[in-house]
């Protein structure tokens, strides 16, 4: 069965500064695995997608992620944190090709400070 | 393209009663999924559609639990003699043919059960 770390519950980085919000999957073969956000009171919005080619993928608002496959990760990083920025980010894996049954980590909160 | 609608975004009900909640789609997708997200967790897969056709349904959805999607578009999740133990934001989202792999979401219904 698929599944998915995120091993940081909160974290708290000062605007301007870098971030890297950690993901770990377990599954087979190579997933699919996506990043969303959700801001309070709001529905996840999906911030990048990996399915297949280059590794790095880099998505809205900035983001970036990269797959490795050694490592079993697909970390999410951003050069420069706004405050607009805070919200809780979900790392997400699927099968390759076929249904999307989707399996979501526990999420990282993000706060950010001036 | 207006997005995932879901109603009511809140719904207070007491033990015993009976739920039922709307989602509709983004028009032309044929694929639609309902989640439960409880607090400081991501959200878990209960059930899947593709068109009317429900094709998966998670173990966490009990006998208590139904979803229909009678003509392909909108859907519903019902729950009977709700518990306290249902209160949770149930999610819906939807994919197109296309990019099927790319679930949009909706803003959720929070349920609360006293």
């Amino acid at each position: 069965a698929q599944s998915v770390t995120q091993p940081d519950i909160h974290i708290t980085v000062s605007e301007g500064a870098s971030l890297e919000l950690r993901c770990n999957y377990s599954y087979g073969a190579t997933p699919y695995l996506f990043w969303y956000v959700q801001s309070p009171g709001q529905g996840l919005q999906l911030l990048l997608k990996y399915l297949s080619g280059d590794t790095l993928v880099q998505g809205i608002k900035g983001f970036e992620a990269e797959f490795k496959r050694s490592q079993s990760s697909f970390n999410l990083r951003k050069p420069s944190v706004h405050w607009s920025d805070a919200a809780e980010y979900f790392c997400a894996v699927a099968p390759s090709g076929g249904y999307q049954k989707v399996t979501f980590g526990t999420g990282t909160k993000l706060q950010v400070i001036p | 393209d207006t997005g995932v609608s879901q109603d009511p975004r809140h719904k207070i009900t007491k033990r015993g009663q009976n739920v039922t909640f709307r989602c509709d789609p983004i028009s032309e997708h044929n694929r639609l999924y309902w989640y439960r997200q409880t607090l400081g967790q991501g959200p878990e897969f209960l059930t899947y559609f593709q068109n009317e056709a429900q094709l998966e349904k998670s173990r966490l959805l009990s006998d208590r639990f139904s979803a229909e999607r009678p003509k392909g578009s909108f859907s519903t999740l019902e729950i009977q003699r709700t518990e306290q133990g249902d209160s949770a934001m149930y999610l819906c989202a939807s994919s197109p043919p296309v990019s099927q792999e790319t679930q949009y979401f909706g803003p959720g219904t929070r349920l609360l059960v006293l």
